[in-house]
């Protein structure tokens, strides 16, 4: 069976430090991968998603990067991060874009 | 860009009683799913319903779509504290996938 995992679950950073976030599926091949923010409240934000090795797509400017360097790994990435980071970031994989998203248990950013 | 309202915002129940969440596009859906989510937890997928009409059901949970593909309900039967948590209902339209805002259920034992 499929299982993605995500970490860390939670994380504390100054503003202005880097940031590095991992996910990776395992038990498919060729799986859409995608990262969310999920702010204060409960909306779900799309930050990145990626159909393939290298292909990414972003859907909201800012001052993180999203890489996939292999088929089951996407990494979320920030050079200096601000204030307005913090939140639940979400991990998700679908095998294709009408199949349900499964997501990972997310990671709590604290930035201070 | 694509909409999903969801309602009620919140809902508080006493254990027993049904309850119903929906959620309503304004444009016909490929797919519309429904998430569950405890707080500071990931999202845990219920259901997909694909066509109108269709209706599907797990243990005291019923989704329904309708038949213009536009509006979804999530009905609980016989509410229990661990029905508890955000529900969220998700959409494709074709390659762009939305999300509604989410709907908070408290059941009070």
């Amino acid at each position: 069976s499929q299982t993605i995992h995500q970490w860390p679950a939670t994380l504390v950073q100054p503003v202005g430090s880097p940031l590095s976030l991992e996910c990776t599926v395992e038990g498919t091949s060729n799986p859409n991968l995608y990262w969310y923010r999920q702010a204060a409240g409960r909306g779900l934000q799309l930050l990145f998603y990626s159909v393939g090795i290298g292909q990414i797509s972003s859907e909201v400017p800012q001052n993180l990067s999203a890489s996939r360097p292999q088929d089951r790994q996407f990494i979320l990435s920030s050079k200096k991060l601000l204030l307005s980071d913090s939140g639940f970031y979400l991990c998700a994989w679908s095998s294709s874009n009408h199949q349900p998203q499964h997501f990972g248990d997310g990671t709590r950013l604290s930035i201070l | 860009s694509q909409e999903l309202e969801q309602s009620p915002q919140s809902l508080i129940v006493q254990e027993g009683k049904n309850l119903t969440i929906n959620c309503t596009s304004s444009k016909t859906l490929y797919g519309l799913y429904w998430y569950k989510q405890k707080y500071g937890e990931g999202l845990i997928f219920l259901m997909m319903l694909q066509k109108g009409g269709e209706e599907k059901s797990h243990e005291k949970i019923t989704a329904k779509l309708d038949e213009k593909k536009q509006q979804s309900s999530l009905h609980i039967t016989a509410s229990q504290p661990s029905h508890a948590g955000i529900y969220l209902c998700g959409a494709t339209t074709g390659n762009q996938f939305y999300f509604g805002t989410g709907t908070s259920l408290t059941v009070i034992p």
